[in-house]
């Protein structure tokens, strides 16, 4: 199985800040991924992260304001810009592995994000 | 109509009885399908794989019906530690690129 962290776990951050988040994987994973969970609700995804190229986005999101890095096969960022109350979720990193000879993603501990 | 939907539940079951959650997604093309546990405050971990023959692992039991495209998830002899949110999760692979589609998860609390 892959183990992924993340950093930091949880931020309280002003509106109009931005924040990055930190996804470390201890493998190298295919597949990287962003998501979004908001208080009560499932994950949604934000976008894929690909190793070298720009991230694909899901419908409703945009790269100006999640920004996102793939410098490798093992790590990667996410950058809440420009934020506001509404962006207050926990924030998850997921990637890819392989185990058992099937695909089984694998979730990071998620950043608890808090915007005044 | 959303892609994947659960019952919100909560289910309050008293130790050791069993329990039924039951799952429906919309997207004939979904090509995996999964079972996450979601502890309070915690992220999603994978449960178990769903196979069309169905397939089971100790107390869990999972099945799938492709043609009515409905998935379930049924716990035998259930446990306090069984209590958490039971994600039904989609996997659509489309031109290489994979998206798991998440339900909102059904809330379980296995009451002593």
């Amino acid at each position: 199985s892959a183990v992924i962290s993340q950093k930091p776990s949880r931020d309280i951050c002003q509106r109009g800040t931005s924040l990055t988040i930190q996804c470390q994987v201890d493998s190298q994973v295919t597949m990287m991924f962003w998501y979004r969970q908001q208080p009560g609700q499932s994950l949604t995804l934000i976008a894929t992260a690909n190793q070298g190229s720009e991230a694909t986005y899901e419908s409703g999101f945009v790269i100006d304001k999640f920004p996102i890095s793939r410098p490798n096969l093992t790590f990667s960022t996410l950058t809440v810009s420009n934020m506001s109350p509404e962006d207050s979720s926990i924030y998850l990193c997921s990637a890819n592995g392989l185990a058992g000879g099937a695909d089984t993603q694998y979730f990071g501990p998620g950043t608890r994000l808090t915007v005044l | 109509r959303k892609e994947v939907e659960q019952d919100p539940g909560p289910f309050n079951v008293p130790e050791g009885a069993t329990v039924a959650f039951n799952c429906t997604y919309s997207n004939s093309a979904s090509q995996s399908f999964f079972w996450y546990r979601q502890d309070c405050r915690k992220e999603p971990k994978l449960l178990m794989s769903v196979y069309s023959s169905g397939n089971e692992d100790g107390r869990f039991t999972a099945q799938l019906n492709r043609a009515s495209q409905y998935i379930s998830l049924l716990i035998r002899d259930s446990k306090l530690s069984d209590s958490a949110t039971y994600l039904c999760v989609v996997n659509i692979i489309n031109f290489g690129n994979e998206k798991l589609t998440f339900g909102t998860g059904t809330r379980l609390t296995i009451i002593p």
